[in-house]
């Protein structure tokens, strides 16, 4: 079954304690991607990733860090966490560039919501 | 002026009805119209996308551009319980690699039976 897969789903910690969580999509797409999602600001690109050892920063990328060594998994680490980074967190990919008239969909995972304390 | 608005709703409406969800946008530059639909504890999924103006249909959905207006719309018939979620709205200004997707804070929709 295609899918994106995160783990954990749900995490709890304290501030400071550092934190991976792990984003990995069977369908060979290039293109992944982290967003956050906060009642009342809504869906927010934290860093993207084109293709294995390609990131960039998204508009919230304050705090974190990605690294895409292989197609297939971007991990997300949070160095030092801290409270305001208590969020539900999606994990995204798609095939990379649409064409004309194509939009490539973006697959999400199924979330990971994370609270520091 | 925000990029995209969106009314976060929530909105409930009777089983059967017709439900309006709607966005605007700023930049006349945006070319690719999305919706999204996630569930409660679930990432969003594609629902529909339309390149330019005009309309769209898939089974009871309807997505709507205007882009004179810079307003677009989603259509459901026939709404069911199923239906409820939050929907989100996306725009795209072309399909390049480095383009960057822009979400709605999406309307969260309640189909009362």
């Amino acid at each position: 079954e295609a899918q994106v897969t995160q783990n954990p789903r749900y995490l709890i910690t304290v501030t400071g304690k550092k934190l991976t969580v792990t984003c990995s999509q069977n369908m060979n797409h290039e293109y992944m991607s982290w967003y956050r999602q906060d009642p009342g600001l809504g869906l927010r690109q934290i860093y993207y990733s084109m293709n294995v050892e390609v990131t960039d920063k998204g508009d919230v990328p304050e705090g974190y860090k990605v690294s895409r060594k292989e197609k297939r998994n971007f991990p997300l680490i949070l160095e030092s966490p801290s409270p305001n980074q208590t969020s539900l967190y999606f994990c995204a990919s798609s095939a990379g560039t649409g064409s004309f008239l194509t939009y490539n969909e973006q697959f999400f995972g199924p979330g990971t919501r994370l609270t520091v304390l | 002026q925000k990029e995209v608005e969106q009314d976060p709703g929530p909105l409930s409406v009777p089983e059967g009805a017709i439900v309006s969800l709607n966005c605007t946008y700023s930049n006349s530059a945006f070319q690719y119209f999305m919706w999204y639909r996630q569930y409660s504890r679930k990432g969003p999924e594609l629902l529909m996308y339309t390149y330019s103006s005009g309309n769209k249909e898939d089974g009871r959905f309807t997505a709507q551009v205007d882009k004179s207006s810079k307003y677009i719309s989603l259509f459901i018939r026939d709404s069911q319980p199923s239906d409820s979620a939050t929907y989100l709205c996306a725009i795209l200004s072309n399909a390049r690699r480095d383009d960057k997707i822009i979400f709605g804070k999406g309307t969260r929709l309640h189909i009362l039976p």
